[in-house]
């Protein structure tokens, strides 16, 4: 079991509301991503970061920004939450490049009322 | 277009069964091709990981080949168990950039009947 954590597990929130979705790693990694992912669909990347002070946007756009203070910890934030953003949300972390493992935390299912 | 399609979309099989579930992709330069697990309403589990020399990788009742000339990838569970029910996802890694950039499957929807 990876050393990565996700909370809160579920959240609904009504339209327009501030949220940050939180993850955090133990295993040190430098690289941390977050992954959106609707029912039966594929998973994709909306931001990432090589480490500390390093953010990028992802494959597919999102209103959602993140920060990278500290190496373990790679929150997500909505500064206006809509019901287009009503979604499941994946943080992984990863020791290196593409030849190593990316380590999954359990998600966050959010719903937007 | 770096693509993974995945089939069947969805299957069913009865307790102890064996089941083969396929995987095609189209990402180049390729890097490696794993295969996870992710059951409903959580993250996914890694099962395999394979790189181009590598045909074939076991992990207990998983089995996982790859042929890179054709660009195909098969997952083999046997003697399925109850707790088989998942979503089993393809994944391919691009050797182009240090991000480590995968490409996902849309998965197959395994349910394991008693």
């Amino acid at each position: 079991e990876a050393d990565i954590y996700q909370t809160p597990r579920y959240l609904v929130i009504g339209t327009g509301k501030k949220i940050t979705l939180e993850c955090s790693q133990t295993m040190g990694h430098d690289k941390m991503y977050w992954y959106q992912q609707d029912p039966g669909m594929e998973l994709h990347l909306i931001h990432y970061s090589y480490g500390v002070n390093s953010t990028e946007k992802g494959d597919l756009s999102s209103e959602s920004t993140v920060s990278r203070i500290r190496t373990e910890h790679f929150p997500l934030t909505l500064e206006s939450a809509r019901p287009s953003h009503t979604s499941q949300y994946l943080c992984a972390s990863s020791p290196g490049g593409g030849r190593y493992e990316q380590y999954f935390g359990p998600g966050t299912r959010l719903t937007v009322t | 277009k770096n693509q993974v399609e995945q089939s069947p979309q969805s299957l069913i099989i009865l307790e102890g069964k064996n089941c083969t579930l396929q995987c095609n992709y189209t990402v180049s330069p390729f890097s490696n091709l794993r295969w996870y697990k992710q059951d409903t309403g959580r993250g996914p589990v890694s099962l395999t990981i394979m790189t181009f020399s590598e045909n074939t990788k076991s992990n207990g009742r998983y089995t996982a080949t790859l042929d890179a000339d054709t660009k195909q990838s098969s997952l083999h569970i046997t003697a399925s168990q109850l707790s088989d029910s998942a979503s089993y996802i393809c994944v391919v890694s691009d050797r182009g950039s240090t991000l480590g950039r995968l490409y996902f499957g849309r998965g197959t929807q395994l349910t394991v009947w008693p």
